[in-house]
């Protein structure tokens, strides 16, 4: 079936350090995928649209200077949190669908648990 | 507004039993489709089952199924025969026709006991 692959699965860094996250889908073409960010024990929620081929689409209160969304590929998203800060730890997870306008579900990868100390 | 609603913050349920976690959802959109998802610690996010607003049946995956009542707006997700391998966060998600996006609910945290 469908496979979205992060990348990496866990970072530890210091502070104002640039962090890059990576989103792969595997054995489908995607032009468009999602970045969530969830806190601990609560929802998921939804940072950006990432569109590949031109800019990708924030959720109010998403710095996009702070999360710099690329989308360069049908394959791959990529997420840089800059200048990184302990209050962006957090566990920042993935998704892309095949198909958005079916009942195709969108996949998820497993995920990216950020530390920032 | 709260487009998803999952009142249950925590479910505790009996190896072998059933369990229902409850759903609402509130769109004006007449298109959309509902997507059940559970959470293991581990943090990736599995696909259970999927209704879309203009089946006329009920979606069943193995031991899930969605009880969707359309003209109340729920789509509650049932579990039979729980396992312990079941003990984790179930997210309810909706997305709409006319946006791509997947709007989640704030979970259940479902616990199995022996």
């Amino acid at each position: 079936g469908a496979v979205v692959s992060q990348h990496p699965s866990r970072v530890i860094c210091k502070s104002g350090t640039s962090v890059k996250i990576e989103c792969r889908s595997l054995d489908f073409q995607a032009t468009t995928m999602f970045w969530y960010r969830q806190f601990p024990k609560k929802s998921l929620m939804l940072m950006a649209t990432s569109n590949e081929g031109s800019k990708a689409t924030y959720e109010q209160g998403v710095e996009k200077d702070k999360f710099l969304i690329n989308h360069a590929s049908l394959t791959l998203s990529t997420l840089t949190v800059t200048s990184a800060h302990p209050e962006d730890s957090s566990f920042y997870i993935c998704s892309a669908a095949e198909d958005l306008y079916s009942n195709q579900p969108q996949h998820f990868g497993d995920g990216t648990r950020l530390s920032i100390l | 507004a709260q487009k998803i609603t999952q009142t249950q913050p925590g479910m505790f349920v009996q190896e072998k039993e059933a369990v229902t976690l409850d759903c609402t959802y509130d769109t004006s959109d007449p298109s959309y489709g509902l997507f059940w998802y559970k959470q293991p610690s581990s943090g990736e996010m599995i696909f259970l089952i999927y209704q879309g607003s203009y089946d006329q049946q009920n979606a069943t995956e193995g031991r899930y199924s969605l009880n969707f009542q359309k003209a109340r707006k729920s789509a509650n997700l049932v579990i039979s025969a729980s396992q312990l391998g079941d003990s984790a966060m179930y997210f309810c998600a909706m997305r709409e026709r006319n946006t791509d996006k997947l709007i989640f609910g704030t979970g259940t945290r479902l616990q199995v006991f022996p």
